[in-house]
């Protein structure tokens, strides 16, 4: 599975956007770009995922460069609910296969 | 729409024992697949069940072990356990081909 890079941790306040960057510069073509969350004591929780354009729902947006060999979530107005650990997952289209975890991002929201 | 329960919470066993954990799949979903997730690391990927039969399997030895049930419910069973076999255990139930996954809330396994 080709590999992602993220910062080990990162800070935000509260209110403010919130930009969580993640390097795959190895995708292929047929991978999808997902994002999940953990928080404390719970298990991951989807958050959005895209293959080329970029994308909205309720808790985020996602950006994806024109060469797709990075990308942003980015949460608009950080609370302190969303202090969490951050993963970005490449998945290849179609594909049942599993989610590989790398070590995702801790993010810190202060109030 | 319910989502996917995990049993028990917490579990303490000693060295050698067995464990069973437990994990009902979110309504609607065909395929289950378990973690395991040390502290302070991502989740690791152990196997997937579809239609009661496994088919994808992580870098587990063969005493991890599995089960789908027809209703889509699933066990992980872990033989002879090691002190290293002490994480969270997190299943995730999906809907075979849909792209997201739905994770419990774990097990945490300790073994001393």
């Amino acid at each position: 599975d080709a590999k992602t890079t993220q910062p080990n941790s990162m800070e935000s306040n509260e209110e403010e956007p919130v930009h969580l960057p993640c390097n795959h510069s190895t995708i292929s073509g047929t991978d999808y770009i997902h994002w999940y969350r953990q928080l404390p004591s719970q298990g991951p929780e989807y958050v959005i995922h895209g293959l080329t354009s970029n994308v909205n729902n309720r808790m985020a947006s996602l950006a994806i460069a024109e060469d797709r060999k990075s990308s942003t979530l980015i949460l608009h107005r950080a609370t302190l609910r969303d202090a969490a650990v951050y993963y970005c997952i490449l998945r290849p289209s179609g594909s049942a296969r599993q989610l590989t975890f790398g070590s995702g991002t801790q993010l810190t929201v202060l109030p | 729409e319910t989502g996917v329960t995990q049993s028990p919470t917490h579990l303490i066993k000693t060295r050698g024992q067995q464990v069973t954990l437990r994990c009902s799949s979110q309504s609607g979903h065909n395929t289950v697949s378990w973690y395991q997730q040390a502290l302070g690391q991502g989740p690791q990927f152990i196997f997937q069940y579809y239609r009661e039969e496994e088919n994808g399997r992580g870098n587990f030895p063969p005493r991890f072990s599995g089960l789908q049930f027809p209703n889509y419910s699933s066990e992980l069973n872990v033989n002879a356990l090691e002190l290293d076999d002490s994480a969270l255990y997190l299943c995730a139930s999906s809907f075979w081909g849909s792209s997201g996954y739905t994770f419990g809330s774990g097990t945490r396994l300790t073994v001393v």
